[in-house]
């Protein structure tokens, strides 16, 4: 059985701060997504990640992928309050495109002013 | 307009009411997904379908059934409400023979059962 674990699952951090979340899974996938959701919202696709080595930048927001180690990471880089909402990975377990996603549990971030 | 709508998005009831949450898409992807959100237990994925003449269990069915009445349209039907049922429910798309296969989410439904 595939499991997705996220950690931390809760992270406060001060604007300007750089931190990472880290998203491990337990079987081979070479799909990886993240998503991010805001208090009483829907989920908005933020990278997708779709082979070993992947990284993929957006704003203060990197993320990458290492297949080998079956682990995922989302980096914060000077972080700023727009970007408190949870994370969450999914990973794709059969890697051949079921698209049957599995999620890890979120992390809720909170970035404080 | 969203792409993905899904009706009620909030809803009360009371054990073993019957429940519809419905949801539709303007986004012409195949494949539809309803997922379940619980605090601290991430999604986790009910039902989902390729096309309308495909239907699949997700991880966790039991108690759940679903209809695609169109391309468009995948509803969700709780035959008999329980209260740990109660959660926040996402309908959501992906576009098939797309490689990237993201999701795109609904807004979701809150469903509270007594």
């Amino acid at each position: 059985e595939l499991k997705v674990e996220q950690n931390p699952l809760f992270l406060s951090m001060q604007e300007g701060k750089n931190y990472t979340i880290y998203c491990n899974y337990s079987t081979t996938s070479d799909r990886l997504y993240w998503y991010r959701q805001d208090p009483g919202k829907s989920l908005e696709s933020l990278f997708v990640l779709l082979s070993n080595g992947a990284v993929k930048q957006e704003g203060r927001l990197m993320a990458s992928l290492d297949t080998k180690a079956r682990l995922s990471t989302l980096h914060i880089t000077a972080a700023v309050h727009d970007l408190s909402a949870t994370y969450f990975c999914a990973v794709d377990p059969s890697g051949s495109g079921t698209y049957k996603y599995i999620f890890g549990t979120g992390t809720r971030l909170k970035v404080l002013a | 307009d969203a792409d993905v709508t899904q009706t009620p998005r909030n809803r009360i009831t009371k054990t073993g009411k019957r429940i519809m949450l419905e949801c539709s898409q303007t986004k012409g992807h195949d494949r539809m997904y309803w997922y379940r959100q619980d605090p601290g237990l991430g999604l986790r994925l009910i039902y989902y379908s390729f096309d309308v003449k495909d239907i699949n269990k997700g991880e966790i069915s039991d108690g759940y059934s679903v209809s695609r009445q169109a391309q468009a349209k995948f509803s969700l039907s709780l035959e008999s409400a329980i209260p740990n049922q109660t959660a926040l429910y996402f309908c959501a798309t992906s576009e098939a023979g797309k490689y990237t296969g993201e999701l795109f989410f609904g807004e979701g439904s809150r469903l509270t059962v007594l």
